[in-house]
């Protein structure tokens, strides 16, 4: 089986950055995805890490340290429209296991 | 146009009816899936299908059945509703070789 682990709640400001981390137990694991689901909303793709490193697009960076069983997202230059809960999710060849996310507050 | 839809988006229903949630997609994927979201958890899979003839369980099919239609029909019924599966249900797709599950926008099911 598969468990994901995510802080449930982040506060930055505006402009800032932040880090939400991702510890992960699985078996199968084939890669690390992240997830943005604003309230309301559908989750939307951010990225995915298949081999250990940094993978960057634009303001979002998503880390990968698959020894350490541990990712995470990074986001830059934070924006109002940041706020949103974002959830990392493994990927297991057949199917996705998620996290239970961490909702992330952008104050002015 | 949305590439892939749900029906109903909300539906409210009493314990021991069956119900059914239907999801059609656009995008010619052979990959769907289903989730269910409780709030402040994440989605856990109810049952995946990699063709029209594939059908698989996922974490916690119990109480669920699906259909695969056709490759851009993938249809969810809970044949005896219970009040513990109110929760947010979402249809996914994907490609076959893809990372990316592109998702619905949801059915809000209440079950009284």
């Amino acid at each position: 089986g598969q468990s994901l682990e995510q802080p449930s709640e982040v506060t930055a400001v505006e402009g800032a950055i932040v880090q939400m981390n991702c510890t992960y137990q699985t078996s199968g694991f084939y890669g690390l995805s992240w997830y943005q689901q604003h309230d309301g909303g559908a989750p939307t793709f951010l990225s995915y890490n298949a081999l250990d490193g940094l993978e960057e697009t634009g303001r979002f960076s998503s880390f990968l340290s698959r020894s350490d069983s541990y990712g995470y997202l990074l986001l830059q230059e934070l924006q109002m429209k940041d706020s949103a809960s974002y959830f990392c999710a493994a990927n297991a060849g057949n199917m996705l296991t998620f996290g239970g996310g961490t909702r992330l507050m952008v104050k002015p | 146009d949305a590439d892939v839809t749900q029906t109903p988006r909300n539906r409210i229903t009493k314990t021991g009816k069956r119900i059914m949630l239907e999801c059609s997609q656009t995008k010619g994927h052979d990959r769907m899936y289903w989730y269910r979201q409780d709030p402040g958890l994440g989605l856990r899979l109810i049952y995946y299908s990699f063709d029209v003839k594939d059908i698989n369980k996922g974490e916690i099919s119990d109480g669920y059945s699906v259909s695969r239609q056709a490759q851009a029909k993938f249809s969810l019924s809970l044949e005896s509703a219970i009040p513990n599966q109110t929760a947010l249900y979402f249809c996914a797709t994907s490609e076959t070789y893809g990372n990316e599950q592109f998702f619905g926008p949801g059915t809000r099911l209440t079950v009284l």
